[in-house]
Order: structure tokens, then sequence, then C-alpha cells
């Protein structure tokens, strides 16, 4: 299994570029998430997704978008980057709703640099 | 709304030391708590979590947390750590309803010294 894959690792973006960042998982889990880890901030949600086809804001959504045409895979794509866009972003997943307490699992990061 | 506090951004403890991480939340809901552990360069991996019954939980590397609820904490301790314990901790608060997210805080950077 290879859980939660997220790529580039790396990246290096001009200001104005834009890019996508890909997040597969291979566990059949309906929720999938982005978030967003700066220093002495911990991770903020940017975008969420329950399912297929449908996806929602969080705290952190201006200047990203995403889409889940299938459960394996949710990219966050970068619209027009910015240097405040530069961060460590992480793809989570995990079973069911909210409301079990499902663990959920992390990527390992993507780390991005806006110049 | 829900907010985490962690209220010490480093920690730093010799070998052996018995180690305390605080967490503080606030929510108008009963919520689940969790601790996420990052070592350097990975990502975030679930370390424990508390959803119902006895407040004490444990993991299996050691750590424990203990739910207090009129005190609103999640603490997490372990009676002696080992430099392996180097990491980045993060207290994580979820509501059984409504939005399917975790809010997290700002995390403690344990440095265990040997």
């Amino acid at each position: 299994n290879a859980g939660v894959t997220q790529t580039p690792k790396f990246q290096v973006l001009k200001t104005g570029q834009s890019m996508t960042l890909q997040c597969a998982q291979d566990m059949n889990h309906e929720y999938m998430s982005w978030y967003r880890q700066d220093p002495g901030m911990g991770l903020r949600l940017i975008h969420y997704s329950v399912g297929a086809g449908i996806t929602d804001q969080g705290e952190v959504p201006n200047g990203y978008n995403v889409s889940r045409s299938t459960t394996e895979d949710f990219p966050l794509r970068l619209l027009s980057a910015a240097p405040s866009q530069t961060s460590v972003y992480f793809c989570a997943s995990s079973y069911g709703d909210g409301g079990s307490g499902n663990t959920i699992y992390f990527g390992e990061g993507s780390w991005l640099t806006v110049v | 709304a829900q907010s985490v506090t962690q209220l010490d951004s480093q920690v730093p403890v010799f070998e052996e030391a018995p180690v305390e991480l605080r967490c503080n939340y606030s929510s108008s809901v009963s919520v689940y708590l969790f601790w996420y552990v990052q070592y350097p360069n990975q990502g975030l991996q679930l370390l424990l979590k508390y959803l119902s019954g006895s407040t004490l939980v444990e993991s299996i590397n050691g750590f424990e947390a203990e739910f207090n609820k009129s005190q609103t904490s999640f603490h997490l301790r372990k009676p002696s750590v080992h430099i392996s314990d180097t990491a980045e901790y993060f207290c994580a608060v979820k509501s059984p309803t409504g939005r399917r997210a975790l809010t997290f805080g700002s995390g403690t950077r344990l440095q265990v010294q040997p």
C-alpha cells in the first residue's frame, strides 16, 4: 500500500506562475484534504472533499483551486503563485465522515517556494 | 468554532527525563482530540487519540495523554524520553459533526539532548 502520495516533493516557482500539486491515495478513502504548514502556525486547512465531485473551502482557500473527479485523486492548483504561498503543503485522507474519529493519513509533504 | 493552543513552541529536555507537552482547546461542542508527531522532513503520523471512554489514552511508544474536560486540556506526557523522540508534536481537535477537518495547534518542538 502506497498510502497518500504527493508530487512533487520540492518546487520553486516564480511569482505569477501556476502549478498543480498532485495527491493520490490508494485506500479508497472518501475524505481528502489539503493543508499548508507555516512556522508557528501549525497546519491550516485549504480545501477538502467528502467524495468525488464534492469539494468545499477550508480556512485559507484564497489563491487555490481543487477538483475531485475520482476517489483516488485530489489535485491542488495554484492559480497565480505569490510569495505568501511559500509553504509546506500536506495532503490527507480518511475513511467515512468526521463523526467517527477515523484516523487521518497524511502524505509526506510538498515544499513550495515562490520567488 | 474550535481552536487549539499549544503553550510551548519548544521544549528542550535531557534524555531519560520526563516531559509534558501542553495542549488546551476551545470548543462549544464536544470534540475528538488527537496528538500527531512529525519527524524531520516527514509527514504527520497519528500518535494517539481520544474519542470517548477512558480519559487516559496511550500510544505504543510510551506516550500518554489525559483528557480533562473541566480544564479543556489534553496534555501529552512521557515518563522517560529518548533521543528518537525528537520531533514536532501537534495537538488537534475535530468536531463529531459539522466540517470534517482537524483544527491544529501551532506545534511544539521537542528537543531531546544527550
